[in-house]
């Protein structure tokens, strides 16, 4: 299993929709996740951190269910802007925890 | 705000040559990572230095070497440049252990013909 999979999408919603993507990851003793946003030919971007209990930011929501091992992001009143690759975070547990697996990102096309 | 800079934002290459990928980060971060990406694989960490002359391998090493002489820059060094080594390359830099905001460089598409 990898270590973070996601779904690829793309998913095309319509403005204004509520859109919620979702994460697996296969140690159980991650503990903290998060969620990176990547523009079309641009780098990374850190969007929001993932605790257990959850996080939101405005518009966007980030939840964790750690009895299923998945993490979810939840993006309400969906905006032309929010068309990007959302990718799924894990740091690594060794060595030194130095390091953060990416998922493969999933993608978003909110079309107007 | 903090600023990662790579040399070059295309490149291309021939099979067999020596290429030199230069990041260079403003923020005095102690990590410092090197990933490629590709399609449908994601970002895949080649190599990271946790502080100056100390490296690890990621998960794909194969084919590279870096250098971290001084805490700024970091450099990915394809000691011979393939035709599978096409990819975009992105560096990234970090504070420190349990800060986990990673800020990337723009990218460089690298092209081996």
């Amino acid at each position: 299993r990898k270590e973070v999979e996601q779904d690829p999408g793309p998913f095309n919603v319509p403005e204004g929709a509520t859109v919620a993507f979702n994460c697996t990851y296969s140690n159980s003793a991650s503990q903290s996740f998060f969620w990176y946003r990547q523009d079309c030919r641009k780098e990374p971007k850190l969007l929001m951190s993932v605790y257990s209990s959850g996080n939101e930011d405005g518009r966007f929501t980030a939840q964790l269910n750690r009895a299923s091992q998945y993490i979810s992001l939840l993006i309400r009143d969906s905006k032309l802007s929010d068309s990007a690759t959302y990718l799924c975070v894990v740091p690594r547990l060794n060595p030194g925890r130095r390091a953060l697996t990416f998922g493969s990102g999933t993608r978003l096309q909110v079309q107007p | 705000d903090v600023k990662v800079t790579q040399s070059s934002r295309y490149l291309v290459k021939r099979t067999g040559e020596k290429v030199f990928l230069e990041c260079v980060q403003d923020m005095d971060h102690e990590n410092m990572f090197w990933y490629r990406q590709d399609p449908g694989l994601g970002l895949r960490l080649i190599y990271f230095s946790y502080d100056v002359k100390m490296k690890e391998k990621g998960d794909i090493p194969e084919g590279y070497s870096v250098s971290r002489e001084k805490k700024e820059r970091f450099s990915l060094i394809l000691e011979s440049a393939s035709t599978n080594q096409t990819s975009m390359y992105l560096c990234a830099s970090r504070l420190g252990v349990l800060e986990y905001e990673q800020y990337f460089g723009p990218g460089t598409r690298l092209t081996v013909t």
